[in-house]
């Protein structure tokens, strides 16, 4: 079972910003300074956009960014488009017997 | 540029065993660490296993300590991933995985190969 909860979905409108949360629970060992985001388009591998929290890798858009606040960690997509329809997972690693953990992943609706 | 071509899969009984590999390319592989992450059909991404660069450290997900090995040789650019006791609730896709750091310790898994199937079920 995850130790990062986050919602089943998210929809907005091309053009506008949403906010994917991945929460854990007081007192967990997930590292908060350690949260990387994937991608995921049906079919497809998962693709790495933001890692360390708020860095992203060579190659992915401006539009992605990053940030945390206590045991919560986002993901901010501005000026929605269409090709960012995909599933999103939030990872970190933690303190506990299992190095690394993901999240449980949120679909991103273009309306 | 990077690729990592998984191979292995397959359709094994429960309490079968079967060996995943992965062969890479494009990069030095004995300087990055590198991961096994599985999804089920239809679910989320659960990390399986990791091994440090030189192979000297590995780290595994609860569920699969005990029964996966998780192993690389340098000499052949290539990672592998030995299963067995297979359950059937260990049907997913795995996917190989190369570390975003050059250096020992395990990191951010970053690049990700297509996949390779595996199916446990009489």
């Amino acid at each position: 079972q995850s130790a990062l909860t986050q919602p089943a979905s998210v929809s907005g409108s091309p053009g506008q910003s949403i906010t994917i949360s991945c929460t854990g629970t007081s007192g967990d060992l997930v590292n908060y300074n350690y949260v990387s985001w994937y991608q995921q388009h049906p079919g497809k591998a998962p693709k790495l956009m933001i890692y360390d929290v708020t860095s992203r890798p060579s190659g992915v858009s401006n539009r992605f960014s990053g940030s945390t606040s206590g045991n919560t960690a986002s993901l901010t997509i501005s000026g929605l488009q269409a090709e960012d329809e995909a599933d999103y997972y939030c990872h970190s690693s933690t303190r506990g017997s299992t190095l690394y953990v993901f999240g449980t992943g949120t679909t991103v609706i273009v309306l | 540029e990077v690729q990592l071509v998984e191979s292995g899969g397959g359709l094994v009984q429960p309490g079968g065993s079967l060996r995943l590999s992965c062969s890479a390319s494009g990069f030095t592989f004995n300087t990055y660490p590198m991961h096994w992450v599985r999804q089920a059909s239809g679910k989320g991404l659960e990390y399986v296993a990791g091994i440090t660069s030189d192979g000297g450290d590995t780290h595994y997900t609860d569920s699969v300590k005990g029964r996966f090995t998780i192993f690389r040789d340098n000499s052949k650019n290539t990672l592998y991933l030995q299963m067995s006791s297979l359950r059937p609730e260990d049907t997913s896709f795995y996917y190989c995985v190369k570390d975003m750091w050059e250096r020992r310790e395990l990191g951010t898994p970053y690049w990700w190969g297509q996949g390779t199937l595996v199916t446990v079920s009489s």
